[in-house]
């Protein structure tokens, strides 16, 4: 299986700030990461797609970018309703898989 | 807008068979080409996708499980389901539903409507 790893684990950030979060594949997908957005009780939000493709309806503020091995989500300037889980995923191959996560929270 | 959400009994005993329906808002499972996939969240850790059907009822699922788990696909009820045997502690996750519009370039996949999720717990 493909190993999906994310960093940080933890980002404490304000307002308005720029943030970046990174993923890494444990081999080659190409640019085969999609981007989610998890809050408690609410249903999960696709993001970005194949890597830099932002789903219908999402800001612009958030961007992503990548290949191979190394991606990244940002979100240009942090919005109240953007603190919440990020997770990557690879589509590359089944059997899907997910990195660990990265929780955004208020500074 | 497309609309999912599980249903499905929260608490479970060991050893028991797991049952979980995913309704679909009306027209959305016979709108185009998908596959309707099942993810679970365990507590504390990471996202585990399940597996999913398509339209069609091909299934394919995650190896990890072990043959544990059956998906099936109702087109006329607008529905799916997951069945999973032989629940153990480590079972106990929020189960989501989620659709996957089927493409033809290997690798662009991706779960662009998901329901809210349903906690199942395992516990005798």
């Amino acid at each position: 299986d493909i190993q999906m790893t994310q960093s940080p684990s933890s980002l404490s950030a304000s307002v308005g700030d720029r943030v970046t979060i990174n993923c890494r594949a444990s081999q080659s997908i190409a640019v085969y990461v999609n981007w989610y957005q998890l809050k408690p009780g609410k249903a999960p939000r696709l993001l970005i797609f194949a890597s830099s493709r932002l789903q219908r309806g999402v800001p612009s503020r958030f961007s992503g970018d990548g290949s191979v091995t190394d991606f990244t989500l940002t979100i240009s300037s942090l919005q109240p309703e953007d603190f919440a889980f990020y997770y990557c995923q690879q589509s590359y191959n089944t059997p899907f898989t997910f990195g660990p996560g990265t929780k955004l929270d208020i500074k | 807008q497309v609309q999912l959400q599980e249903s499905g009994p929260g608490l479970v005993k060991p050893s028991q068979t797991l049952s979980l329906m995913c309704t679909v808002s009306v027209d959305s499972m016979t709108s185009g080409d998908f596959n309707w996939n099942w993810i679970r969240h365990h507590p504390g850790k990471g996202l585990e996708w399940i597996g999913y059907i398509s339209n069609s009822g091909s299934t394919f699922y995650n190896p990890s499980l072990k043959s544990r788990a059956t998906i099936s696909v109702d087109m006329s009820k607008k529905n799916f389901s997951l069945r999973m045997d032989s629940l153990t502690a480590a079972d106990t996750a929020i189960y989501f539903c989620a659709r996957e519009p089927f493409g033809v370039v290997k690798g662009l996949r991706y779960f662009d409507f998901w329901g809210r999720g349903t906690l199942v717990t395992v516990s005798s």
